[in-house]
């Protein structure tokens, strides 16, 4: 079925990097747009970037430049999403979501993977 | 702070309606189509209303959703225990960098 799985849960210690992966299935991957979203445990939903898994083109939120990296693997149907410099205001649970293509004014996100809790202690 | 407000409670009476609000700027949601997600506890959050006011299949029609100017409202009609969880508001802002933004949510509790 039509479905976003990710990977499982990390505990990552400051200042390291984590990498969670969002594998695809039963549509079209090059079709739609990946979004990651975070959600720190009791706060709201923050949006951190998107890839085009067509041409891999990405699109990250301001805060996050420099610090994350969003890739794709073709072959596997497979999205990635990699943050550095971790701090422990970085503990969240993150998300992988789907959405159509195009400009942002036309963005929404279809279908949620489960989302991977990341925690950031020493 | 979120680009986006919104009430942080709601509440209402089982088979009741209530509205929740979304308000921005000419920036993000005076320009841009508007989503909502609702959130049950402990679970991802779900698409309900895409482009302003289009509901997906299978979300049914006692949810809908509006937009006037720079705001947006979700309603929710014959409330049901089962409602009762956080929604958010979400849409383009194109101001500064561009970024897409949520609203804070809203705890909706069905008393």
């Amino acid at each position: 079925q039509v479905q976003l799985m990710q990977s499982g849960a990390e505990v990552k210690k400051p200042g390291a990097s984590v990498k969670v992966s969002c594998k695809a299935s039963g549509y079209t991957f090059t079709s739609y747009y990946i979004h990651w979203v975070r959600q720190a445990p009791g706060q709201g939903l923050e949006w951190m970037g998107i890839i085009n898994p067509s041409g891999g083109s990405t699109n990250y939120a301001q805060k996050f430049q420099g610090r994350v990296t969003m890739t794709r693997d073709t072959s596997t149907s497979t999205v990635y999403m990699e943050l550095s410099s971790l701090r422990s205001e970085d503990t969240a649970v993150y998300y992988c979501a789907r959405g159509p293509g195009g400009g942002g004014g036309y963005w929404y996100f279809d279908l949620w993977g489960r989302g991977t809790l990341v925690t950031v202690s020493s | 702070q979120s680009v986006l407000t919104q009430p942080p409670s709601v509440s209402a009476a089982p088979g009741q309606k209530v509205t929740i609000s979304c308000s921005g700027s000419s920036s993000n949601i005076g320009n841009n189509y508007v989503s909502w997600y609702q959130q049950l506890p402990g679970t991802a959050p779900k698409l309900l209303i895409y482009d302003n006011n289009k509901r997906p299949s299978g979300i049914p029609d006692r949810f809908s959703g509006s937009k006037s100017g720079t705001s947006a409202t979700l309603g929710i009609t014959g409330l049901q225990t089962g409602d009762e969880a956080d929604y958010y508001c979400g849409t383009w802002d194109s101001s500064l960098s561009g970024n897409w933004v949520f609203g804070g949510g809203t705890k909706l509790t069905v008393l």
